[in-house]
């Protein structure tokens, strides 16, 4: 199993520029979640969708959009990136519908905006 | 509301010294709490987590953890430090009360000194 990956890994966009961000998970886990990470904050949840078909907001959503496109994969959209975007970003899945068990972490990606 | 805190930002001990990293949490029902550790460009691994019963919780590398609810801590220990537990560390809360989310602590910097 290769657990939570996440593409890309390393990406610079220009102020403006729209991306996705790619997350799969192949533990048939129902609950996915996308994280940002700066430095001195710690991990913020950006969205989540508990289950397929469902997607919440976080605490730090605006400038971002989710589709969980089935069971397996969760992406993250930046329509119009912006320098305060410049993050680490992580997709995390736990396999019961709630927060009742340890998230899985993808290794992360990297993104700046210029 | 839920929360998390980590008192320290960053610690610094000597390899074969013995390590307490503090974690605080707000929560208004029985919690479940984990740590995770993350090394320098990795994602976040999940060293031990508490769920119910003995107070006491042993995760993967030799750490371990003591829940106490009086003090609302889930303070992780170690008795002795290795070169290789330099990373950073973070305490999470969820269950059944979080909406689905989980809550991380801004996290601990660890440094090791030979």
């Amino acid at each position: 199993n290769a657990g939570v990956t996440q593409t890309p890994k390393f990406q610079v966009l220009k102020t403006g520029q729209s991306m996705t961000l790619q997350c799969a998970q192949d533990m048939n886990h129902n609950s996915m979640y996308w994280y940002r990470q700066d430095p001195g904050m710690g991990l913020r949840l950006i969205y989540y969708s508990a289950s397929e078909g469902t997607t919440d907001k976080g605490e730090v959503p605006n400038g971002y959009n989710v589709s969980r496109l089935n069971k397996r994969e969760f992406s993250l959209r930046l329509e119009s990136a912006a320098p305060s975007q410049t993050s680490v970003y992580f997709c995390a899945s736990n396999g019961l519908a709630g927060a009742y068990n340890e998230q899985f972490f993808g290794p992360g990606t990297r993104l700046t905006v210029l | 509301a839920q929360s998390v805190t980590q008192p320290d930002i960053h610690i610094t001990v000597s390899e074969g010294a013995s390590l307490e990293l503090r974690c605080n949490y707000s929560y208004g029902a029985t919690p479940y709490l984990f740590w995770y550790v993350q090394s320098p460009g990795q994602g976040l691994q999940l060293l031990l987590k508490y769920f119910s019963g003995d107070t006491l919780v042993q995760g993967i590398k030799g750490f371990e953890a003591e829940f106490k609810r009086s003090q609302s801590s889930f303070n992780l220990r170690k008795p002795s430090v290795h070169w290789s537990d330099a990373a950073e560390y973070f305490c999470a809360v969820g269950g059944r009360y979080t909406g689905n989310q989980f809550y991380f602590g801004t996290g601990t910097s660890l440094t090791v000194i030979p």
